[in-house]
């Protein structure tokens, strides 16, 4: 069975500081996805990044970037200077390009303290 | 581009019934996604449409079911609802061509409450 699995049910930053979230997956294909989703609240879910396994190179989305370490499978999520808009839930996914069935972790919540 | 749009946003229900609830994607996208959101098991996918046809099914039992009709818009109905059916029912929309491992855009959920 693929799991996603995010150890830190909660963290807390300041404003203006430096943030990652981690997340770890287990699989034996070779051919997946992963995306990091974030859940204001109230508010619609929306995609922060995206990762393709094949591509070495880490996703950055302006201040938002990945640490992907293929080997280890683990796929952190930096938040950079970090702004009260980015207090919310955040999901670290998988999908396989075999399955194309989504496994989702158990989220993040983070807050940001001005 | 106005975005994905789900309807109704609550719904309370009673045990045995059964519901519909509706979807409709981002103009030009084919492909409907339906996932569960519940604080005991997270979220977790139902299944995807597209072009009409489910194309991938997650674990659920055979009480949840949906379809996609030609302008893409999806439906999906519960039936014979149980007290544990209540959470928050996520649409996304995506394209199409490579289902959830694509860009996906959600909405903002239909809040179900089964008493």
């Amino acid at each position: 069975a693929q799991t996603v699995t995010q150890s830190q049910p909660e963290m807390s930053v300041q404003e203006a500081e430096t943030v990652t979230l981690s997340c770890t997956y287990d699989t034996s294909e070779n051919n997946y996805y992963l995306f990091w989703y974030k859940q204001p609240p109230s508010r619609q879910m929306i995609l922060v990044i995206r990762q393709e396994a094949y591509k070495q190179q880490n996703a950055t989305e302006n201040r938002f970037s990945v640490n992907f370490q293929k080997a280890a499978k683990s796929f952190s999520l930096k938040i950079s200077d970090s702004q009260l808009g980015d207090t919310a839930m955040y999901f670290c996914a998988f999908v396989t390009g075999g399955s194309y069935i989504p496994t989702f972790g158990r989220g993040t919540s983070l807050i940001v303290h001005p | 581009k106005a975005g994905v749009t789900q309807t109704p946003r609550y719904l309370i229900k009673t045990r045995g019934q059964q519901v519909t609830l509706s979807c409709s994607p981002i103009s030009g996208h084919r492909s409907v996604s339906w996932y569960q959101q519940t604080p005991g098991q997270g979220l977790q996918f139902l299944f995807e449409y597209f072009s009409e046809t489910q194309r991938n099914k997650g674990n659920f039992p055979g009480r949840f079911s949906g379809r996609q009709f030609s302008n893409s818009r999806s439906e999906m109905n519960v039936s014979t609802l149980e007290l544990g059916d209540s959470a928050l029912y996520l649409c996304a929309s995506g394209l199409g061509t490579g289902g959830s491992t694509d860009t996906q855009y959600f909405g903002p959920g239909t809040r179900l409450t089964v008493l």
